[in-house]
């Protein structure tokens, strides 16, 4: 099973749309997990931590469920440019080392 | 923000010959470095980490001669891909961690492509 698992969607929806996604993770040890954007051919960037009581920020919403082991990122009022490709990312015991999601794909229309 | 940069961004070399990528750490100083390979729709897997003044660590399934990392100083590691292959084409990027290690900066990456 792999580490961390998400839907590669994609997601295809119209500006001003709320889109979610789901992520889930095998280690139960896990203790710090993140949201990264990665655009087409770039590198990724850092989107949001997120943190057991939930976060926000701006119109992305970030929430862990440790006892079922998934993470879930909400965007509301969907603009054309986050059109992208949005990374589960968790990180791993002691090492340091960042573990990645497949990514799930968001294409936002006019 | 801490940057990385990563050069070069992109190379397209012949089959059996080797590329050499570099990653420096330009406002700060790394001590460990991860190397990343990511194919078209996949997700980023980790390749090795590298360590200024030791031997870097390998990922399991990750062949040590083939990908040859080297951490020269504080700032700059370097991945060598020797004898490429076309199957060796991908997008690799590098990370340094952060002072909190909770957060990580990338470098741009650099897209290989063998012929």
């Amino acid at each position: 099973r792999k580490e961390v698992e998400q839907d590669p969607g994609p997601f295809n929806v119209p500006e001003g749309a709320t889109v979610a996604f789901n992520c889930t993770y095998s280690n139960s040890a896990s203790q710090s997990f993140f949201w990264y954007r990665q655009d087409c051919r770039k590198e990724p960037k850092l989107l949001m931590s997120v943190y057991s009581s939930g976060n926000e920020d701006g119109r992305f919403t970030a929430q862990l469920n440790r006892a079922s082991q998934y993470i879930s990122l909400l965007i509301r009022d969907s603009k054309l440019s986050d059109s992208a490709t949005y990374l589960c990312v968790l990180l791993s015991g002691g090492y340091n080392k960042l573990i990645f999601g497949a990514g799930t794909r968001l294409a936002v229309h006019p | 923000g801490a940057v990385v940069s990563q050069h070069p961004s992109r190379v397209i070399c012949k089959s059996g010959t080797s590329v050499k990528i570099e990653c420096r750490s330009l406002d700060f100083q790394a001590t460990t470095m991860f190397w990343y390979r990511q194919f078209p729709k996949k997700s980023l897997m980790l390749m090795a980490t590298s360590n200024e003044g030791s031997k870097a660590t390998y990922e399991q399934g990750v062949e040590k001669d083939k990908f040859l990392i080297n951490h020269a100083s504080l700032t700059l590691s370097t991945l060598t891909v020797t004898s490429a292959h076309p199957e060796d084409s991908s997008f690799y990027i590098c990370s340094a961690p952060g002072r909190l290690n909770t957060e990580a900066f990338f470098g741009q990456g650099t897209r290989l492509t063998v012929v």
